[in-house]
């Protein structure tokens, strides 16, 4: 069965680069039609989509934070991740890595990991 | 502010019927399809329907989802008190870039 799990630092000081790792089983992020995505959710507010990456390298990014952002993937060890620079307290929240399912007109997260919470924090 | 808009919130209660709506534009809604959320407290977001109307292996039959032009309605009858939850549209936008809505906190009452 398909399964994500994040890892990566639960405390991050501000102006510093945070590291997320997605590691995937039950998929291969190399095959055809597959995309990963990174979703954010801070306390008590709505899910804030991230980044995405396919199968064939091509990468999306979150217009407002596109600068900050950079999303790859490690075929060999069946990882994605993600980075973000220069956090700041307002990047506080639970990150989410998704499985994506994507056509033409049909895009969708069909499986979630369990999510990592993250505060930033001097 | 979300791209997509949700009512804040619904209620109704047990047995009962509930609609959740979720208004867009042509850019996302209108020309993708649309897939709804559900979080439990303390979960991660699952997903209830894809493709405007399809349930995922597991899902019930009391959940539904319809669209229509720019706007799309998630649909839960013989309501029960484990979908006290928050639930989120979501899809995929022209500018290249997926969007959410701001959710709605379902109470059972």
């Amino acid at each position: 069965q398909i399964t994500l799990k994040e890892s990566g630092p639960t405390l991050v000081k501000p102006t510093q680069t945070l590291t997320l790792t997605c590691t995937c089983s039950g998929f291969s992020v190399s095959t055809s039609g597959v995309g990963v995505g990174w979703i954010r959710q801070p306390p008590g507010k709505a899910p804030e989509w991230l980044a995405i990456v396919h199968w064939d390298d091509d990468k999306r990014y979150s217009p407002s934070l596109k600068s900050r952002l950079t999303i790859t993937k490690d075929t060999s060890k069946n990882q994605v991740v993600l980075t973000v620079s220069r956090v700041d307290p307002a990047d506080t929240a639970t990150y989410y890595c998704a499985h994506n399912h994507e056509s033409v007109r049909d895009h969708y997260f069909d499986y979630w990991g369990q999510g990592v919470l993250v505060t930033v924090s001097s | 502010q979300s791209v997509l808009t949700q009512p804040p919130s619904v209620s109704a209660a047990p047995g009962q019927k509930v609609t959740i709506s979720c208004s867009g534009s042509s850019s996302n809604v209108g020309d993708f399809s649309i897939s709804w959320y559900q979080q439990l407290p303390g979960t991660a977001p699952r997903l209830l329907i894809y493709e405007n109307s399809k349930r995922p292996s597991g899902i019930p039959d009391r959940f539904s989802g319809s669209k229509s032009g720019a706007s799309a309605t998630l649909g839960i009858t013989g309501l029960q008190t484990g979908d006290e939850a928050d639930y989120y549209c979501g899809t995929w936008d022209s500018s290249l870039s997926w969007v959410f809505g701001g959710g709605t906190r379902l109470t059972v009452l």
